[in-house]
């Protein structure tokens, strides 16, 4: 299993230039995930996805869009790129085991992405 | 300018050395708790999770401690070894409505682990 996949691994972009960032996942997994991670913010959360044809807004979801057509695919969309946008985003998938709870997300490799 | 990143907690240890990396964390009703490593480039890869109904867990060379008292966690690595060197995070989740979370999670700035040869 490739895991998490993420493509491109970098770009560079000009201020209102728009990308879309790919994530595939061969788990089988339901939930997925884009984060972004800057320095000494952590990680956090841009929108998710419980399932195909489901998101849902995470906690920084302003700037971004997102689509699940696939259950193996969530694509991060910027339609109008800013400087705050530089960032490295990585992509993540989880699994609802039997039961309630969903179980450790696993991560991609990450995008590194600067906007100029 | 100071880079953001040198804000991170570190800590350097001889390899060989045991490593007790330590997480404090906010949310009393969180129920479940991860530690990932992330090494330069790469994205974060998971270690060990535990549970709030439990207060130790171990893997191999590595050991999760669970503090609910106090709110603290921590990760123990025996015999440290440079391959250890990483930034290390730790994650909780909360219970949302329903008693599901999605796998949302709230992560920790990270520690930065130096191992000398």
């Amino acid at each position: 299993n490739a895991g998490v996949t993420q493509t491109p691994k970098f770009r560079v972009l000009k201020t209102g230039q728009s990308m879309t960032l790919l994530c595939a996942q061969d788990m089988n997994h339901e939930y997925m995930y884009w984060y972004r991670q800057d320095p000494g913010m952590g990680l956090r959360l841009i929108h998710y996805s419980v399932g195909e044809g489901t998101t849902a807004k995470g906690e920084v979801p302003d700037g971004y869009n997102v689509s699940r057509l696939k259950k193996q695919n969530f694509l991060l969309g910027l339609e109008s790129a800013a400087p705050s946008q530089t960032s490295v985003y990585f992509c993540a998938s989880s699994s609802r085991t039997s039961g309630r709870s969903v179980e450790t997300p696993y991560f991609g490799p990450g995008t590194r992405l600067l906007v100029l | 300018g100071e880079s953001v990143g040198l804000h991170l907690p570190t800590l350097s240890v001889q390899e060989g050395d045991n490593s007790i990396i330590n997480c404090a964390y906010s949310n009393s009703a969180s129920d479940y708790f991860i530690w990932y490593k992330q090494e330069s480039g790469k994205g974060p890869q998971f270690i060990i999770d535990i549970r709030s109904n439990m207060d130790k867990r171990q893997g191999q060379r590595v050991t999760v401690l669970l503090n609910k008292t106090v709110k603290h966690l921590s990760l123990q690595i025996a015999a440290t070894q440079p391959g250890d060197s990483a930034v290390y995070f730790c994650a909780e989740r909360s219970q949302g409505a329903g008693g599901t979370s999605y796998g949302k999670l709230t992560f920790g700035q990270g520690t930065i682990l130096t191992v000398h040869p």
